[in-house]
């Protein structure tokens, strides 16, 4: 079974531009999670879709950062412009049906680097 | 809120010697609690969970957990920590409500030879 797959590994920009992420979760999984991870830091939830619906964004930086999941299969996170803070690896993580045991199956991230 | 505080942002051990990774939670209902490893440049690989079964969890790699609710932890501990155990271990809490993790801090473990 093919795993969460996360594209760019990695990316460098300078403040002020744009830069996009791309996540496939496993197939069949109706949840899906974007979570940012700092430096020396836990995961944050930034967003959460089930299926092609935003459940809870409420960590998300409305201002700078948009995400959607069109089909309810894959989906884009986006971020623009780019700021030094916004550094970190966006984990891209998704999950079975709703109310099931909490288990989440992360990818391998997308490191940004904010210069 | 549910919350999960882990002690220790760094614990160094020498291979071969007991590991305790120390997860405290904060629920007002009986929490789903997950241990995760990160190792360099990869996504989180979950090691084991605990949903309301039984209090003492066995995980990949011979870690085990114990859920103790009078304390409100679920340490991870080891026997015998190998090198190859060196990474980022995250506790989590589930959000049933919300169908989603809270990660803790993290806790870096190292393990010299």
């Amino acid at each position: 079974e093919a795993g969460v797959a996360q594209s760019p590994r990695y990316k460098i920009i300078e403040k002020r531009q744009s830069v996009a992420f791309w996540c496939n979760p496993i197939s069949g999984h109706a949840t899906l999670y974007w979570y940012q991870q700092i430096l020396g830091q836990g995961p944050k939830l930034l967003i959460q879709f089930q299926n092609n619906g935003v459940v809870d964004d409420s960590q998300l930086p409305k201002d700078r950062f948009s995400a959607e999941r069109l089909k309810g299969v894959d989906s884009t996170l986006k971020i623009q412009p780019a700021k030094l803070e916004d550094s970190a690896v966006y984990l891209c993580a998704s999950s079975a049906l709703a109310g099931g045991s909490g288990e989440l199956f992360f990818g391998e991230g997308s490191r940004l680097t904010v210069l | 809120a549910q919350s999960v505080t882990q002690l220790g942002s760094h614990v160094s051990v020498s291979e071969g010697a007991l590991v305790l990774l120390r997860c405290n939670y904060s629920s007002s209902v009986p929490p789903y609690l997950f241990w995760y490893v990160q190792y360099p440049n990869q996504g989180l690989q979950l090691l084991l969970k605990y949903t309301s079964a039984a209090t003492l969890v066995k995980g990949i790699n011979g870690f085990e957990a114990e859920f103790k609710k009078s304390e409100t932890s679920f340490h991870l501990t080891k026997p015998s920590a190998h090198m190859s155990d060196a990474a980022e271990y995250f506790c989590a809490v589930y959000n049933n409500a919300g169908n989603m993790l809270t990660f803790g801090g993290g806790t870096r473990l190292m393990v010299k030879p």
